[in-house]
């Protein structure tokens, strides 16, 4: 149980596209879903808390109109990098917080990630 | 500033001992302190998590303690096999206004070898 997926799970794309990037808990709901980004030898950094039905969250220094973020489901969050530029090459992974278990230990489940790579 | 630190970028071992991994932070007051496990191009994987008030908790190889006065933890993996290789990361789970963060330390790469 407490599976996440994430698709595409690579993703190669010219500078200035946009790019959409899914995350999906697949086995349970979750209210809350979390986007970090990793670059490579570093930490996560989260990015952004999105809940569903409501505006994400975003942390300090990520720009929101560059990462949209929509929670529409229970089940899926998407992150779409807007008007992308290599420096927005990254290793990008989203996390789910069952619902009812909120009040749990700040319980995650992480997805797979999704390498970008602009070009 | 608020700083977590795992030493140790990289540590190597021979198959068989014990492995420790250490995860300091400063200007924090965390709740609970986690340990998770990442692979190569993959997301992270939960291992443990220690409550504030723990000093101590175990599961089959694995132990980690946490010392709140000292701020430090420490992730112990005994009998080590090559199949630990990875890198570990701690967290810390932060209350922030209402939300509840993790937030991670750079993370430390084990290579144990054969």
């Amino acid at each position: 149980g407490a599976v996440v997926s994430q698709h595409p799970s690579r993703v190669i794309c010219k500078s200035g596209t946009s790019v959409k990037i899914e995350c999906r808990s697949l086995d349970f709901q979750a209210t809350t879903m979390f986007w970090y980004r990793q670059f490579p030898k570093q930490s996560l950094m989260l990015m952004a808390t999105s809940n569903e039905g409501s505006k994400a969250t975003y942390e300090q220094g990520v720009e929101k109109d560059k990462f949209l973020i929509n929670h529409a489901s229970l089940t899926l969050s998407t992150l779409t990098v807007t008007s992308a530029h290599p420096e927005d090459s990254s290793f990008y992974i989203c996390s789910a917080r069952e619902v009812g278990r909120e009040g749990v230990w700040n319980e995650q489940f992480f997805g797979p990630g999704t390498r970008l790579t602009v070009l | 500033s608020q700083k977590i630190e795992q030493n140790s970028e990289a540590l190597n071992i021979q198959e068989g001992k014990t492995a420790t991994l250490t995860c300091n932070y400063t200007n924090y007051s965390p709740a609970y302190l986690q340990w998770y496990r990442q692979d190569p191009g993959r997301g992270p994987v939960f291992l443990l998590l220690i409550r504030e008030n723990e000093k101590e908790k175990r599961k089959e190889r694995l132990k980690v303690t946490f010392d709140t006065t000292l701020k430090q933890s420490l992730f112990h993996i005994t009998a080590s096999q090559p199949a630990d290789s990875a890198t570990y990361l701690c967290a810390l789970s932060i209350s922030s206004g209402s939300a509840r963060q993790l937030t991670f330390g750079s993370g430390t790469q084990l290579t144990v070898l054969p």
